[in-house]
């Protein structure tokens, strides 16, 4: 079984803090993906990579940067977090013909 | 860009078939279609993805249209646990999925309701 494991489920924060959103899958495929799921608005993608130190913004990067050091591992970062941030943080990975995708980390900014 | 256009939500009985629609008139040649669900408090799972012929798997069948413009994604018998937001989506950018760079844009999908 193909995993994905995202650091934290639930996740608080105060305004201006640098938060780190961390994802580990176990199955050495190259595409890592970040997204963010909010009421009405579905998934929206934040990031992607493709591979170890390459990277590539989605459709709302703005407010994020995110970290691939390793194969296995890709970091979503809020420099500074802002309410506007309080969100479901998905990470995915696409393997072939499928994507799997982490538990999420509900972050809410205070 | 990869816009699909689904129900916003859909009721079924249990036990009874489900046919829940998507357009995607803009789909180029290449793109696969793609059906995801998400199970609440879960994320995203595959359920299924096809070409151009229709598909069957253990979850679900994908009838797509002959021009391609939309596709139907059959729940045979719906449970109640099948009630989830089911996603209909393709490769951003034109990009096969089965591309190096593909990624996957995901709408807001519909909500299916399944009652006992």
């Amino acid at each position: 079984d193909v995993k994905v494991t995202q650091s934290s489920r639930y996740l608080v924060k105060r305004t201006g803090e640098k938060v780190f959103l961390e994802c580990v899958q176990d199955m050495d495929h190259e595409n890592m993906f970040w997204y963010r799921q909010d009421p009405g608005l579905g998934l929206r993608l934040i990031y992607f990579s493709y591979d170890v130190k390459m990277k590539e913004k989605g459709d709302i990067p703005e407010g994020y940067s995110v970290s691939r050091e390793k194969k296995e591992r890709f970091s979503l970062i809020l420099e500074s977090a802002s309410t506007n941030q309080t969100s479901m943080y998905l990470c995915a990975i696409r393997a072939d013909t499928e994507a799997f995708f982490g538990q999420g980390t509900r972050l809410t900014v205070v | 860009d990869a816009k699909t256009t689904q129900p916003n939500s859909m009721e079924s009985n249990e036990e009874e078939p489900v046919h829940l629609p998507c357009n995607h008139s803009t789909i180029s040649g290449t793109d696969y279609i793609h059906w995801y669900r998400q199970l609440p408090s879960q994320g995203p799972e595959y359920v299924i993805h096809g070409l151009t012929s229709n598909v069957n798997n253990r979850m679900a069948s994908l009838a797509i249209a002959e021009d391609r413009k939309s596709s139907t994604l059959i729940l045979h018998r719906a449970t109640l646990r099948d009630a989830a937001v089911y996603y209909c989506i393709r490769p951003a950018r034109g990009l096969n999925y089965g591309g190096s760079q593909g990624n996957l844009i995901f709408g807001k999908g519909t909500k299916l309701s399944v009652k006992p």
